[in-house]
């Protein structure tokens, strides 16, 4: 699976909308973007992926850019329970049973009051 | 979404003594669990593959005496760590696949093990 950056941390006030980059230069055509979040000491949450559209749900939208190297995740209006370690996953074909995840370091987002 | 459950949430434990811990799909069959390791402050780490009814697949550097896994169900897979060390103090957790229709895993909340 291709691998992905991210900041190592980030700030956010509560209200505002968080953006949260991710970078993966080196996605194939087949690779989906996938979004998960933890929360501390909790298992990892499922936020949202997308394969070159952009996505949106209850939780969040996803950009990903055009040549698909890069994609963003917003959180609307962050509110202080968002605050969590945010994980971007690059993993080939939505809906293979057998494939695992690979976890990079995420980015720990802080939303202030 | 989908529920998984582990037991116990956390378990303290003697050094030299063997801990398991479940991992149950509660409202749905899954045929692949995985179950990672996560250290403080770092990212998850996947330990092995355990898919129903056959041996679990462990990633390499993963010790399969010391860790054994089995998936006798479509709905419960379980974690042994047999003579627990102190450097096997933890936070494990597991996730699992939704059989036939996946576009996510669903993860445990996690199971802390503190080797005395």
């Amino acid at each position: 699976d291709a691998k992905t950056t991210q900041p190592p941390s980030m700030d956010c006030a509560e209200g505002r909308a968080a953006n949260l980059p991710c970078n993966h230069s080196t996605i194939s055509g087949n690779e989906y973007v996938y979004w998960y979040r933890q929360i501390h000491s909790q298992g990892p949450q499922y936020i949202i992926h997308g394969l070159k559209n952009n996505e949106t749900n209850e939780m969040a939208s996803l950009i990903i850019t055009e040549d698909r190297k890069s994609s963003t995740l917003i959180l609307p209006h962050a509110t202080l329970r968002d605050t969590a370690v945010y994980y971007c996953i690059v993993r080939k074909g939505e809906g293979n049973a057998g494939n695992m995840l690979t976890f990079g370091g995420g980015t720990r987002l802080m939303v202030k009051p | 979404g989908a529920v998984v459950s582990q037991h116990p949430s956390r378990v303290i434990c003697k050094s030299g003594t063997s801990v398991k811990i479940e991992c149950r799909s509660l409202d749905f069959q899954a045929t692949t669990m995985f179950w990672y390791r996560q250290f403080p402050k770092k990212s998850l780490m996947l330990m092995a593959t355990s898919n129903e009814g056959s041996k679990a697949t462990y990633e390499q550097g993963v010790e399969k005496d010391k860790f054994l896994i089995n998936h006798a169900s479509l709905t419960l897979s379980t974690l042994t760590v047999t003579s627990a060390h102190p450097e096997d103090s933890s936070f494990y957790i597991c996730s699992a696949i939704l059989a036939g229709v996946v576009k996510e895993q669903f993860f445990g909340p996690g199971t802390r093990l503190t080797v005395l």
